[in-house]
């Protein structure tokens, strides 16, 4: 199956830094990527979704200006939280798509665990 | 009412019994259904996939849908400790739609 792979898989950071997270198709090619944030005993809330050359569309609640979305190539995709603060801290997961099945599969990394002190 | 509701669970059962995860959901546009099962800290692998109503089998998982009353099950045959792990239902109109996601159940398979 396809790979997706994040980098870091943990970061702990102070209030106000910002902090970036990548997301790596490793053996496909991604036309579109999805983000997630997942907090503890939740299900996984769409932050995002960026398509290769474009700009990131982001889901009612989520600020652009906070949550950089970059997705330069078809292989990677970043996150960037800026001027982190403790209620951001959650589990981030990427995920990417490029139509290798009829109902296009998402295949999703491994998460990155954020937290911000 | 969220468009997709799961069983909140958590769920315990001994080694070899047979598990039932559902989910229901409001939107009737869904048309593509999944299960994800997600480990402790790693993110989430697709299961089974099933497209609008009927039945599809792989290996001890039967996913089950049915569309008239917006209700889709995984069952878990001879179930093992290393089925112990959150499983998500999951759900999108199109192909190209997004994907809409239970809340888990957390599932523990005791030896």
């Amino acid at each position: 199956g396809a790979v997706v792979s994040q980098h870091p898989s943990r970061v702990i950071c102070k209030s106000g830094t910002s902090v970036k997270i990548e997301c790596r198709s490793l053996d496909f090619q991604a036309t579109t990527m999805f983000w997630y944030r997942q907090f503890p005993k939740q299900s996984l809330m769409l932050m995002a979704t960026s398509n290769e050359g474009s700009k990131a569309t982001y889901e009612q609640g989520v600020e652009k200006d906070k949550f950089l979305i970059n997705h330069a190539s078809l292989t990677l995709s970043t996150l960037t939280v800026t001027s982190a603060h403790p209620e951001d801290s959650s589990f981030y997961i990427c995920s990417a798509s490029n139509w290798v099945s009829s109902y296009n599969e998402q295949f999703f990394g491994p998460g990155t665990r954020l937290t911000v002190l | 009412q969220k468009e997709v509701e799961q069983d909140p669970g958590p769920l315990s059962v001994p080694e070899g019994a047979i598990v039932s995860l559902n989910c229901t959901y409001s939107n009737s546009a869904f048309q593509y259904f999944m299960w994800y099962r997600q480990y402790s800290r790693k993110g989430p692998e697709l299961l089974m996939y099933t497209y609008s109503s009927g039945n599809k089998e792989d290996g001890r998982f039967t996913a089950q849908v049915d569309k008239s009353s917006k209700y889709i099950s995984l069952f878990i045959r001879d179930s093992q400790p290393s089925d112990s792990a959150t499983y998500l239902c999951a759900m999108k109109a199109g192909a190209n739609s997004k994907l809409t996601f239970g809340k888990g159940i957390t599932l523990s398979v005791r030896p």
